[in-house]
C-alpha cells in the first residue's frame, strides 16, 4: 500500500475560506514534503518538513508534522480560485530507501 | 535558470513498438528520478539515478522498462514492446542530492498505446 495517504481525497469550498488536507503514512521518515499538480502533468514543489520539525509555514501554506501519529496536515488560507490543484503528500522514509513516496492525492477545488 | 526537460511531451504508439522518453535535468543535480501516473492516480516510482547508476532497480513494472543515465546528466526510459497497460503519464524530476531535497519535476510526457 501507498506510504503516504491523503485525506480527504476531494474537497471542494468557497474561495476565501482555508483548505486543510491530511496525510498520514507507515514508516520513519526523514522528511515530508508536499506538492501540487496541475492538469495532470508536471508537480510543484510546495513546501518541505523534516522529521525534527513540527510545524512550517510558506506564504499562505502551513504544515505540520507528528512524527507520534505518523501524520501531517497542509492548510491553505485564503484560497483563491488558482489553488484548484491535486496535493500530494511525499514522504522521503529514513534508512536506506532513496526515492520519495507520494500518496494519491486530494483533489482541491476552489469555487470562486 | 532552465527546469527538467521532458520529450516528447506526447507519444503514440502501437501496441508492440518500443519507445524511447528522454528526461534533461538540472544542470548540477546529481540525482533523478522516473514516476509513472496513470489517469486519477498518484505517482508510482519507477528508478532513480546517482550520477550514473541506478543502485535499485526494482521499482521498474517489468522487464520490457530499462533506463540510462549518461555523464551523469541526460536519462531515457526505454519500453520495449509496448502494451496498452503502459500508457500513462511519465514523469521525470531531479535533485541536488538524494536525501532532504525537494525534487524538480518536469511536464512529463503522456504515453498513449493503441
Amino acid at each position: 500500500s501507498q506510504q503516504g495517504e491523503e485525506d480527504p481525497q476531494a474537497l471542494s469550498i468557497q474561495e476565501g475560506e482555508n483548505a486543510t488536507m491530511n496525510c498520514s503514512y507507515k514508516t520513519s521518515i526523514n522528511n515530508l514534503q508536499w506538492y501540487r499538480q496541475n492538469s495532470g502533468r508536471g508537480l510543484v514543489h510546495l513546501i518541505l518538513i523534516r522529521s525534527n520539525e513540527r510545524e512550517k509555514h510558506s506564504g499562505r501554506l502551513r504544515v505540520t508534522l507528528d512524527t507520534s501519529k505518523k501524520s501531517s496536515s497542509l492548510l491553505i488560507t485564503a484560497s483563491r480560485a488558482a489553488d484548484t490543484a491535486s496535493y500530494f503528500c511525499a514522504t522521503d522514509p529514513s534508512g536506506s530507501a532513496r526515492q520519495l513516496t507520494f500518496g494519491s492525492g486530494t483533489q482541491l477545488t476552489v469555487l470562486p | 535558470g532552465a527546469g527538467v526537460s521532458q520529450s516528447p511531451s506526447n507519444k503514440v504508439t502501437e501496441k508492440g513498438k518500443d519507445v524511447e522518453l528522454r528526461c534533461d535535468p538540472i544542470s548540477g543535480h546529481t540525482a533523478l528520478y522516473w514516476y509513472r501516473q496513470s489517469l486519477g492516480q498518484g505517482l508510482e516510482f519507477l528508478i532513480y539515478f546517482q550520477g550514473n547508476s541506478a543502485p535499485d532497480k526494482s521499482g521498474l513494472p517489468s522487464d520490457r522498462f530499462s533506463a540510462e543515465r549518461t555523464g551523469g546528466s541526460v536519462s531515457t526510459l526505454t519500453i520495449q514492446r509496448t502494451q496498452q497497460e503502459d500508457s500513462a503519464v511519465y514523469l521525470c524530476a531531479s535533485s541536488l542530492a538524494l536525501t532532504n531535497y525537494e525534487q524538480y519535476f518536469g511536464p512529463g510526457t503522456r504515453l498513449t498505446v493503441t
